[in-house]
């Protein structure tokens, strides 16, 4: 079965600091999709960034980016130059390909500070 | 651009009563899904389909039904509301077959409260 475990439930950054957030899955395939989404109190779900599995090269967005490391089946979200903005509930989640479900980790909330 | 709506945002049911969650897309998407969102959770797959007339179980699909009658509609019903199922569900979509990346598009959600 495929998992997803996000074993930091609280985070909190300064405004304009760096934050990174863990993320680790299990599976035993090899072609698979990695998101990181982001609910903000709002309760939208905004998708942040996504990672293809046969790409070595981590995703990058503007100030967010991923740590990528598929040996340790790892999946890290880091965050510069953080904002007041950047407060929300962050869910990492995995995608096997041709498969039709979307696992979710349980969440990290970040709370960006002044 | 409506993207994915779902009604109602807010409901409160007693235990017992039935109901359905609306979710319409007019994006064409192919796939649709419900997840259920509750604390120290995640968001839990409930049912989802890849197309109309075709449903399918996720992770926690008892005391639900669903069914894809067009393209566009995919609703969630409670047949009898129970206290656990007070949760805020979401509706989402994709063109599945678009690549199939699994990246969603997601309704706003909708807070159901059963007493």
């Amino acid at each position: 079965a495929q998992t997803v475990t996000q074993s930091q439930p609280e985070m909190s950054v300064q405004e304009a600091e760096t934050v990174t957030l863990s993320c680790t899955y299990d599976t035993s395939e090899s072609n698979y999709y990695l998101f990181w989404y982001k609910q903000p109190p709002s309760r939208q779900m905004i998708l942040v960034i996504r990672q293809e599995a046969y790409k070595q090269q981590n995703a990058t967005e503007n100030r967010f980016s991923v740590n990528f490391q598929k040996a340790a089946k790892s999946f890290s979200l880091k965050i510069s130059d953080s904002q007041l903005g950047d407060t929300a509930m962050y869910f990492c989640a995995f995608f096997v390909y041709n498969t039709d479900k979307l696992i979710f980790g349980t969440g990290t909330r970040l709370q960006v500070f002044p | 651009n409506a993207g994915v709506t779902q009604t109602p945002k807010f409901q409160v049911l007693k235990t017992g009563q039935s109901m359905t969650l609306q979710c319409a897309q007019d994006m064409n998407h192919e796939y649709m899904s419900w997840y259920r969102q509750d604390p120290g959770m995640g968001l839990r797959l409930i049912h989802y389909s890849v197309g109309a007339g075709i449903t399918d179980q996720g992770e926690v699909p008892n005391g639900y039904n669903v069914s894809r009658s067009t393209t566009e509609d995919f609703p969630l019903r409670l047949l009898s509301a129970a206290p656990s199922q007070t949760s805020v569900y979401f509706c989402a979509s994709s063109p599945r077959t678009s690549g199939r990346t699994g990246e969603l598009f997601f309704g706003e959600g909708s807070r159901l409260t059963v007493l």
